[in-house]
């Protein structure tokens, strides 16, 4: 079974700060990949960032880098200078990668982050 | 290029009364993907797409949904009867082949209000 967890409802950072996002997870599996998503008010999920769990470096994408701690099984992601389009919901997920269920993600229940002036 | 598209963007109807869900993908990708998202919870999978066969169904409710894609494009989902419960967010996506576990893009989504 695959299982995410987001223990920050919400976050709260000023502009141009940097903030941290947590996340652990739960697979059985040896390999597995790790997604971050974000979700506007809109609706739309908007891939983020991707780790998978043989690479050795942290994957970074612009102003977003994702602290993978494999050991402890966390996968917190990192948002340097902050901005006020930021704020926005942001979900965690792995994605299975084996068996009946392969390619299927499964989503932690998300961290509001509001960025204020 | 084009993101996936979703229609309608919004629907209210009264419980009992049938509904459905349209999504294009992106063009080329072969994967899709149908999730339901309720309210203040992360989205949750109900069947993926692996060009028109449907490779993964097991989360969803086959006595009142159904969905196709004939011709591995585009997506029709349905629910009938709708149920109270049934009030979500359905979201779309699609990716480019599933054996490498490419990315997910995912359309702006579908709000369903239950009355």
């Amino acid at each position: 079974a695959q299982k995410i967890t987001q223990t920050q409802p919400g976050m709260f950072v000023q502009e141009k700060e940097a903030v941290t996002l947590d996340c652990t997870y739960d697979t059985s599996d040896q390999s597995y990949g790790l997604f971050w998503y974000k979700q506007p008010s809109s609706g739309e999920m908007i891939f983020l960032i991707y780790q998978g769990s043989y690479d050795e470096q942290n994957a970074t994408e612009g102003r977003y880098s994702l602290n993978f701690q494999k050991a402890r099984k966390s996968a917190n992601l990192v948002i340097s200078a902050s901005q006020l389009g930021d704020s926005a919901m942001y979900f965690c997920a792995n994605v299975a990668t084996r068996g009946s269920t392969l390619g299927r993600l499964y989503f932690g229940r998300g961290t509001q982050l509001t960025v204020w002036p | 290029e084009a993101g996936v598209v979703q229609s309608p963007r919004y629907k209210i109807i009264e419980k009992k009364q049938p509904v459905a869900f349209w999504c294009n993908p992106i063009s080329g990708h072969n994967t899709l993907y149908w999730y339901r998202q309720n309210l203040g919870q992360g989205p949750e999978l109900l069947i993926r797409y692996e060009n028109e066969e449907a490779v993964d169904d097991s989360q969803l409710p086959k006595d009142r949904f159904s969905a196709e894609r004939l011709k591995g494009v585009d997506s029709t989902l349905k629910i009938q009867p709708a149920e109270l419960g049934d009030s979500a967010v359905y979201l779309c996506a699609s990716s480019l082949d599933l054996a490498s576990l490419e990315t997910q893009y995912f359309g702006p989504g579908t709000r369903l209000l239950v009355l």
